[in-house]
């Protein structure tokens, strides 16, 4: 399976700041998406990110509020912008791809507490 | 648009049996795939089905009837430490994964 990591791995945020979220994969990887887990929730796909072009952002998220970057295969960028309380969540990354086919796999999540 | 069903929570005794069950309606379908997550960890890859019938990993079994639109995960010989969420998810187009709400199993010794 791939090997995963994110950085921070817990982070507690003012209001109207933003945080950067990083997921870098130990191979490269064709497919990168991010997800969020409200608490108590089950995940939900926030955007498909891209290599080389803009990412795919599902419906109820916006590239202003969730900016993402993907620069090459095998490291991506999540930003939460201008954070209110209701961003409280886990934020994951997951990969797939480049021997990795047909399965996703998760990284370990960000969990974010905004006051 | 995508429908993703499965019970909230089940309970079950160490060293028995149980089936959690997954019925979908989604627009496209490229597989089916079980994780496990515990309490404040990320989720666990257990099972991928794409085609009918039943993969067995060890103590876990999957099931899947895409005429139906269901899957179920079978846990056999329950462990405490099988005590988690369950999360069936279906990929459809793009690779996207949309996930169901979760069913929380307790064990009890």
């Amino acid at each position: 399976s791939a090997v995963i990591s994110q950085k921070p791995s817990r982070d507690i945020c003012q209001r109207g700041t933003s945080l950067t979220i990083q997921c870098q994969v130990d191979s490269q990887v064709t497919m990168m998406f991010w997800y969020r887990q409200q608490p108590g929730q089950s995940l939900t796909l926030i955007a498909t990110a891209n290599q080389g072009s803009e990412a795919t952002y599902e419906s109820g998220f916006v590239i202003d509020k969730f900016p993402i970057s993907r620069p090459n295969l095998t490291f991506s960028t999540l930003t939460v912008s201008n954070m209110s309380p209701e961003d409280s969540s886990i934020y994951l990354c997951s990969v797939e791809g480049q021997g990795y086919t047909d399965t996703q796999y998760f990284g370990p999540g960000t969990r974010l507490t905004v006051l | 648009g995508q429908n993703i069903d499965q019970p909230t929570e089940m309970t079950a005794t160490e060293g028995a049996i149980v089936q959690i069950n997954c019925t979908y309606q989604t627009s496209g379908f490229n597989g089916l795939f079980w994780y496990q997550q515990h309490a404040g960890e990320a989720p666990t890859f257990l099972s991928y089905n794409v085609l009918d019938g039943l993969e067995e990993k060890g103590r876990f079994s999957s099931f899947l009837s895409r005429s139906k639109g269901y899957s179920y995960l079978l846990l056999k010989e329950l462990q405490m430490k099988d005590s988690a969420s369950y999360l069936c998810a279906v990929k459809a187009a793009g690779n996207k994964l949309t996930f169901g709400g979760g069913t929380r199993v307790l064990v009890k010794p």
